[in-house]
């Protein structure tokens, strides 16, 4: 079935490092993924997301990089700031409009 | 504020009652979504609505749980007969739904059942 997993549930990072979330999927059907940001207490924030054409897309301090032939997605965080600290989800899309599949989250812990 | 709102944010109710949950998406979005959430779980899909129309629900969707979006615009979700199984955070999200995918959520309703 479709699933959407993370290698790590916990990264702790030292503030101004870098930081990389990885997330592996099943269903090579899919052709839209998006990361989320979720705070303690609030709904998930949408942070960056990319479509099955591209291998890569940047945003502001953020980067998701797809690699379709492992069924990969990761997303880099620039310059960590205690501010990213949150629970940060995967999630795939296999048709536009339609549900998306989340993956259980890891959690990014910046150390000042 | 121009975001998904939710309505109560948090409800904490006795095993056996009806609880009712509001969504109201943003304006010009379509499409709209509800999700649950258990601690340390990402979100899963409930069901979601083009406009008025009811066109997914999930097999989590038992017969105790209804949606409605009757007229296009905000959402409700109920639950009759509430079991403690039921806690937890149901979500919101909606989006254009033309040619866009991004979904935008709402802050939730933590439901607790005591």
């Amino acid at each position: 079935g479709e699933s959407v997993g993370l290698h790590l549930p916990t990264l702790s990072v030292q503030e101004g490092d870098n930081s990389i979330i990885n997330c592996a999927y099943s269903n090579s059907a899919s052709d839209y993924f998006i990361w989320y940001k979720q705070e303690s207490g609030k709904g998930p924030q949408f942070i960056i997301d990319i479509r099955s054409n591209m291998d890569k897309r940047q945003g502001q301090r953020v980067t998701v990089l797809l690699n379709k032939t492992v069924k990969h997605l990761s997303l880099q965080i620039a310059a960590t700031q205690p501010g990213d600290s949150a629970v940060y989800f995967c999630a795939e899309n296999k048709e536009y409009g339609n549900k998306l599949v989340f993956g259980a989250g890891t959690i990014l812990r910046v150390k000042s | 504020d121009t975001g998904v709102s939710q309505d109560p944010r948090h409800k904490i109710t006795k095993r056996g009652q009806n609880v009712t949950f509001r969504c109201d998406p943003i304006s010009e979005h379509n499409r709209l979504y509800w999700y649950r959430q258990t601690l340390g779980q990402g979100p899963e899909f409930l069901t979601y609505f083009q406009n008025e129309a009811q066109l997914e629900k999930s097999r989590l969707l038992s017969d105790r749980f209804s949606a409605e979006r009757p007229k296009g615009s905000f959402s409700t979700l109920e639950i009759q007969r509430t079991e403690q199984g039921d806690s937890a955070m149901y979500l919101c999200a909606s989006s254009r739904g033309t040619g866009a995918y991004e979904q935008y959520f709402g802050p939730g309703t933590r439901l607790t059942v005591t």
